[in-house]
């Protein structure tokens, strides 16, 4: 089965820390995505990669940025967190070339709290 | 810019009703692609469909159905006899076949709670 991992469940990090959330996938999937949800507004893309070192925003960038030094791991990165970056957190992968086709795996989700 | 609407946030029926989720979608491609997701409480979200804009075809999968209304531009979700394990967050989405990576954009998601 396709696994999409997620490092952890829950964080909870202060006002103003760094923060990084990993995603890591076993399918050799070339796309990689995060996903913010937040209650009424479904999950709105943040970055995604559809290659290793490759990256693009996606609608909601601003307060984050992204890496992907290899093709299963994919960092999303809180340069400064803030308390409106409290969310859930989720990453998805698929296929490069008919991704669309073989569907998208996502994670279980990160749920952070900034404080 | 493509964008999908779920005008209803939270449903609540008993167990045995019917239960439609309405999904309008807009896009400027001719071709793209139409999803349903299922996030029960555990998190991760479950694929239920995919559909594309050639094939208006309607589907039904045990007791669930889809009705496809290009016209309409809507993609509508019939739970048929819920029950409580249907509990959950329901997502619409689109993929445009042009969009970059085949990106989804997805709707607000409806809540559905079955009460036994």
């Amino acid at each position: 089965d396709v696994k999409v991992t997620q490092s952890s469940r829950y964080l909870v990090k202060r006002t103003g820390e760094k923060v990084f959330l990993e995603c890591v996938q076993d399918m050799d999937h070339e796309n990689m995505f995060w996903y913010r949800q937040d209650p009424g507004l479904g999950l709105r893309l943040i970055y995604f990669s559809y290659d290793v070192k490759m990256k693009e925003k996606g609608d909601i960038p601003e307060g984050y940025s992204v890496s992907r030094e290899k093709k299963e791991r994919f960092s999303l990165i809180l340069e400064s967190a803030s308390t409106n970056q409290t969310s859930m957190y989720l990453c998805a992968s698929s296929f490069g070339t008919g991704g669309v086709l073989y569907g998208y795996t996502f994670g279980s989700g990160t749920r952070l709290t900034v404080v | 810019a493509q964008k999908v609407t779920q005008a209803q946030t939270e449903i609540s029926v008993v167990e045995k009703e019917d239960v439609t989720l309405d999904c309008v979608y807009e896009t400027r491609d001719t071709t793209y692609y139409l999803f349903w997701y299922k996030q029960p409480p555990s998190g991760e979200l479950v694929f239920l469909i995919r559909r594309n804009s050639f094939d208006e075809q309607n589907e039904i999968s045990g007791r669930y159905s889809w009705n496809f209304q290009k016209s309409t531009s809507s993609f509508n979700f019939t739970i048929t006899a819920s029950q409580v394990v249907d509990s959950a967050v329901y997502f619409c989405a689109l993929s445009e076949d042009q969009a970059a990576g085949n990106k989804l954009t997805f709707g607000g998601g409806t809540r559905v709670l079955v009460k036994p």
